[in-house]
């Protein structure tokens, strides 16, 4: 079946540093690859998408590429700030359902 | 009202009490879906609309049922309820035939005591 391994947290940072949260996925057929991210107290909020090899999804400074041949989706930030505090689920979309990584609890201090 | 919306955001019943949640989505999709979110443990499916008919129920204890009316509403009915089902139930919906993305609500948090 379809599965997603996601780093394991929680991960601490500095204000400004580099962010890499990474992916990796196992599935049948082409599936699409998602980022989500969930503040405290409330729900997922789709961050960004990629949905064929290659793709680059990006938005609000963060990034992740599609790699098949590695089927890998990881997560990156150049700049991290006190405001991204957040859990971010890697989760892939095959069969009329995602799969959801076990989530990695970010934290950046000021 | 813009995205996916529940209600109640938060509720505290007993285990012998009968409650609902609600889910309406104003995107225009048609599917819908149920999760739990415990803490330390991976988000959960329970459920799956997909044009109001349900398509997805991994295992779920009957003491949970869920009702699609339309395409745009969803409920969870809740009875006999035990201490461990209390979480944050999150209500998504997607659009099929589409990428999969789905579009997640703020969630419930139940407390059952």
């Amino acid at each position: 079946g379809n599965s997603v391994t996601q780093m394991e947290g929680p991960v601490t940072l500095s204000e400004e540093a580099f962010l890499t949260i990474n992916c990796t996925y196992t599935a049948t057929g082409y599936p699409s690859l998602f980022w989500y991210v969930q503040y405290p107290g409330e729900g997922l909020q789709l961050l960004l998408k990629a949905t064929k090899a290659d793709d680059k999804g990006s938005n609000k400074g963060f990034e992740a590429t599609y790699r098949k041949e590695t089927t890998s989706f990881h997560l990156e930030k150049g700049s991290v700030q006190v405001s991204d505090s957040a859990v971010y689920f890697c989760a892939l979309g095959a069969a009329r359902q995602l799969t959801f990584g076990s989530g990695t609890q970010l934290t950046v201090l000021p | 009202e813009t995205g996916v919306t529940q209600t109640p955001r938060h509720l505290v019943m007993g285990m012998t009490n009968k409650k609902s949640l609600k889910c309406e989505q104003h995107l225009g999709h048609n599917a819908m879906y149920w999760y739990k979110q415990s803490a330390k443990k991976p988000l959960e499916l329970m459920f799956v609309y997909s044009l109001e008919e349900r398509v997805e129920n991994n295992s779920v204890p009957s003491r949970f049922s869920p009702e699609c009316p339309n395409s745009s509403h969803l409920f969870l009915h809740l009875h006999t309820l035990q201490p461990e089902d209390s979480a944050l139930y999150l209500c998504a919906s997607s659009q099929e035939g589409g990428y999969y993305e789905q579009y997640f609500g703020p969630g419930t948090r139940l407390t059952v005591t």
